[in-house]
């Protein structure tokens, strides 16, 4: 199994720009959530769904869209680029025990 | 604001000593859970302990968990060069696993 496989690794935007990151997974968890990670803070929830279907706001939502239309997807879109938004992306899935699963990142870079 | 704040913020020692990282939270859970984050890659889950357990153990990981005073540690005993990494500790405050909380996390280095 590949786990959590998100793309791309690296991205480099203007600000204004769109885009999408990628997520899949392959254990058949129900959970996925978004997560960024910046310096001095930890790990923030942007968006988490709970089922094909069904997703949910997190912590830090502004600026995110999020579908799931498949067990296995969990795309995240940035609708305008912001500086702000410069961050490191993380995809997690997992079951409803608790144990999460995580990709290897995305490093996103807002000129 | 941030559910769980790890203690101390960083940490240095030799290997072969043991290192012990706090984490302090501020409501109510089901469960706790450490992971560990090696320099640019993914958090990797190291062990999950419930609210009614009081102390876990994993290889060489102890976690303790104290709900009265909402905080756990998590020790690593005989460390090595390999355990230099970022710690988290995560909880399920909001909710459950899809929504975990995670703290500002613990730089450990392991010098050989």
């Amino acid at each position: 199994n590949a786990g959590v496989t998100q793309t791309p690794k690296f991205q480099v935007l203007k600000t204004g720009q769109s885009m999408t990151l990628q997520c899949a997974q392959d254990m058949n968890h129900e959970y996925m959530s978004w997560y960024r990670q910046d310096p001095g803070m930890g790990l923030r929830l942007i968006h988490y769904s709970v089922g094909a279907g069904i997703t949910d706001q997190g912590e830090v939502p502004n600026g995110y869209n999020v579908s799931r239309s498949t067990t296995e997807d969990f795309p995240l879109r940035l609708l305008s680029a912001a500086p702000s938004q410069t961050s490191v992306y993380f995809c997690a899935s997992s079951y409803n025990t608790g144990e999460l699963f995580f990709g290897e990142g995305s490093r996103l870079t807002v000129l | 604001s941030q559910q769980g704040e790890e203690d101390p913020q960083a940490l240095s020692i030799q290997e072969g000593e043991n290192a012990t990282m706090n984490c302090s939270y501020k409501t109510s859970i089901n469960n706790l859970q450490w992971y560990r984050q090696n320099s640019g890659r993914g958090l990797v889950h190291l062990i999950l302990i419930r609210s009614n357990e009081r102390e876990k153990h994993s290889g060489r990981l102890r976690v303790t968990l104290d709900t009265s005073k909402k905080s756990s540690s998590l020790l690593i005993t005989a460390s090595r060069a390999a355990d230099t990494a970022s710690y988290f500790c995560a909880t399920d405050a909001r909710g459950g696993s899809e929504k975990l909380v995670f703290g500002k996390g613990m730089k450990l280095t392991v010098n050989p």
